[in-house]
């Protein structure tokens, strides 16, 4: 089967770097994308990593190591704003390159 | 307008009762998703539609059923509805692979909170 694995809770303090992790195991790996959620509100895309290392994109970045199954989300100058739940999501396992399983999230909390 | 659409945000229903969730949507995309989302379990699949003609479960299928309307439309039912399927429901969308990788992210609707009583 597939899982899974990420912090639930992390604390940070606003303008500091904060990086969540996330490994997993499938059978069969496409990607590895993340999604931001505030609550009350919709998951919202962040990245796509399918290939071996770091994708930036403004402050937000995310790693991908396939050999060791982990990848991260790296936030940079923490804004209150980015305080909110963080998801890592696997594409493949046994459903092939079209099933994507999400995991259990993290909840970051952004402090003055 | 919303790109992804979902009707009604809010429910409370009796238990036993059949209802349905609705999704629409505007970006053209292919593919259809149905979730649930439980405190502390993230979000499972419960079905989805890469077409019109396709259905497929996911991984919480049992007690509900889809039907895909139209490219747009892609709704849930529950057809006798159970305390325990309390829960944020949310539809997604996606446009599936190609040299773009940002078209492997899901578009979600903003949810509809249901209460089985």
């Amino acid at each position: 089967g597939q899982s899974l694995e990420q912090p639930s809770e992390v604390t940070a303090v606003e303008g500091a770097i904060v990086q969540i992790n996330c490994t997993y195991q499938t059978s069969g790996f496409y990607g590895l994308s993340w999604y931001q959620q505030h609550d009350g509100g919709a998951p919202t895309f962040l990245s796509y990593n399918a290939l071996d290392g770091l994708e930036e994109t403004g402050r937000f970045s995310s790693f991908l190591s396939r050999s060791d199954s982990y990848g991260y989300l790296l936030l940079q100058e923490l804004q209150m704003k980015d305080s909110a739940s963080y998801f890592c999501a696997v594409r493949g396992g046994p459903g092939g390159y079209q099933k994507v399983t999400f995991g259990t999230g993290t909840k970051l909390q952004v402090i003055p | 307008d919303a790109d992804v659409t979902q009707t009604p945000r809010n429910r409370i229903t009796k238990t036993g009762k059949r209802i349905m969730l609705e999704c629409s949507q505007t970006k053209g995309h292919d593919r259809m998703y149905w979730y649930r989302q439980d405190p502390g379990l993230g979000l499972r699949l419960i079905y989805y539609s890469f077409d019109v003609k396709d259905i497929n479960k996911g991984e919480i299928s049992d007690g509900y059923s889809v039907s895909r309307q139209a490219q747009a439309k892609f709704s849930l039912s529950l057809e006798s509805a159970i305390p325990n399927q309390t829960a944020l429901y949310f539809c997604a969308t996606s446009a599936g692979g190609s040299a773009d990788k940002y078209n492997y992210g899901y578009t979600f609707g903003s949810g509809t909170r249901l209460t089985v009583v």
